[in-house]
């Protein structure tokens, strides 16, 4: 069982690249969350959804944009890489039901150049 | 804009030293408190989710106690060994939140041979 998988592990961009962060769970777990992990600073929300074809934005969504088209997958897309997106990703999944923890991907360490 | 708070930021004690640091998170709303295990080059993992005022867990050396009325978490560590050494994280879930989870900055322990 594979659990929560983040394609890829590194990156380097450069300043207005785009790239997608690839996330999948075999869980069929129905809610699914991207964070970013700055030095000092916890886990950030940026997106979740609660389902498929269902999103909706985090505390630091600017920047970013997700889609949900299957329960599997839920793709973190940056349009135009800015340095302020370094940081290390965080795809986790859980299954909604009440009190039920998340389950945290191996993350994606993104530099932008 | 809710805030969790994990005291202290981090912390190096001696191999067998018992240890506790805290969580504080809002009082009002409160639906669950997660803790998490983070050890570096990996991804974060559930400890516990704790749900009652008064709440114990216990898990091997490492327990946890909740008080809601008053906002703060406990978590224990009882005779400390090196592999001990990880972030640990707690998070709030606050009631009619989607499952989302707002997460401390985490306190780094080092645990010294």
């Amino acid at each position: 069982n594979a659990g929560v998988t983040q394609t890829p592990k590194f990156r380097i961009l450069k300043i207005g690249q785009s790239m997608t962060l690839q996330c999948t769970q075999d869980m069929n777990h129905n809610y699914m969350y991207w964070y970013r992990q700055d030095p000092g600073m916890g886990l950030k929300l940026i997106y979740y959804s609660v389902g498929a074809g269902i999103t909706d934005k985090g505390e630091v969504p600017n920047g970013y944009n997700v889609s949900r088209s299957t329960t599997e997958d839920f793709p973190l897309r940056l349009e135009l890489a800015a340095p302020s997106q370094t940081s290390v990703y965080f795809c986790a999944s859980s299954s909604g039901l009440s009190h039920v923890t998340q389950y945290f991907g191996p993350g994606t360490r993104l530099t932008v150049l | 804009i809710l805030n969790v708070e994990q005291s202290p930021q981090s912390l190096h004690v001696q191999e067998g030293d018992s240890t506790n640091f805290t969580c504080s998170f809002p009082s009002s709303n409160f639906y669950a408190l997660h803790w998490y295990r983070w050890e570096t080059a990996k991804s974060p993992e559930a400890l516990f989710v704790m749900t009652l005022n008064g709440d114990e867990k216990k898990k091997g050396q490492i327990s946890a106690t909740l008080n809601t009325k008053e906002g703060y978490s406990y978590l224990y560590i009882k005779g400390s060994q090196p592999e001990d050494s990880a972030t640990y994280l707690c998070a709030f879930h606050g009631s009619g939140n989607t499952g989302k989870l707002i997460f401390g900055q985490g306190t780094t322990l080092q645990v010294k041979p």
